[in-house]
């Protein structure tokens, strides 16, 4: 039981350069969520899919676009890479009924120069 | 901005000693949680507590919540070297996100 993967673990991009994150879980939940996580800062909501077919912005959008695939897939494109971008991205889930409890990925360490 | 606020922000103790964090939110909350993230991996969740609860326990690890000072506290009781990592408390926001402060890095030494 793989709970949710993430590609790649690690990326360095040139400013400008555009990539995409890409996620993935295998537990059937409905829910699913980027954050990235900084020194000091703790973690912080990018954007959030609360069903298929539906994804809504969180606390730090700017410079990020998502896709909702499909339930099992969600990823985060970064369209011109900036400086202020580089983090680890964790993508997680959550069956979304009741309380939401998240399961998350290893994380992607992503350097932009 | 973010809701919850550890403190401290790194802790160093002895295997077997005790280790309490603390955590302090800002809003009214339906829950609270906490997460461990060891170094170099995703977080993984350790405990919820319902905002009409004062004090759970899980195994070596208990936690308690006081909503009139929108505070709750996690102590690691009988601390293991494989304790050593950072923790997180998280809030729920509306349905569907969690909001999660800065974390407290915890060290046990042999």
């Amino acid at each position: 039981n793989a709970g949710v993967t993430q590609t790649p673990k690690f990326q360095v991009l040139k400013t400008g350069q555009s990539m995409t994150l890409q996620c993935a879980q295998d537990m059937n939940h409905n829910s699913m969520y980027w954050y990235r996580q900084d020194p000091g800062m703790g973690l912080r909501l990018i954007y959030y899919s609360a069903s298929e077919g539906t994804t809504d912005k969180g606390e730090v959008p700017n410079g990020y676009n998502v896709s909702r695939l499909n339930k099992r897939e969600f990823s985060l494109r970064l369209e011109s890479a900036a400086p202020s971008q580089t983090s680890v991205y964790f993508c997680a889930s959550s069956d979304g009924q009741g309380f939401i409890v998240l399961t998350f990925g290893a994380g992607s360490r992503l350097t932009v120069l | 901005s973010q809701q919850g606020e550890e403190d401290p922000q790194a802790l160093s103790i002895q295997e077997g000693e005790n280790a309490t964090m603390n955590c302090s939110y800002k809003t009214s909350i339906n829950n609270l949680q906490w997460y461990r993230q060891n170094s170099g991996r995703g977080l993984v969740h350790l405990i919820l507590i319902r905002s009409n609860e004062r004090e759970k326990h899980s195994g070596r690890l208990r936690v308690t919540l006081d909503t009139s000072k929108k505070s709750s506290s996690l102590l690691i009781t009988a601390s293991r070297a494989a304790d050593t990592a950072s923790y997180f408390c998280a809030t729920d926001l509306n349905d569907y996100k969690l909001s999660f402060g800065a974390g407290t890095t915890v060290t046990v030494r042999a």
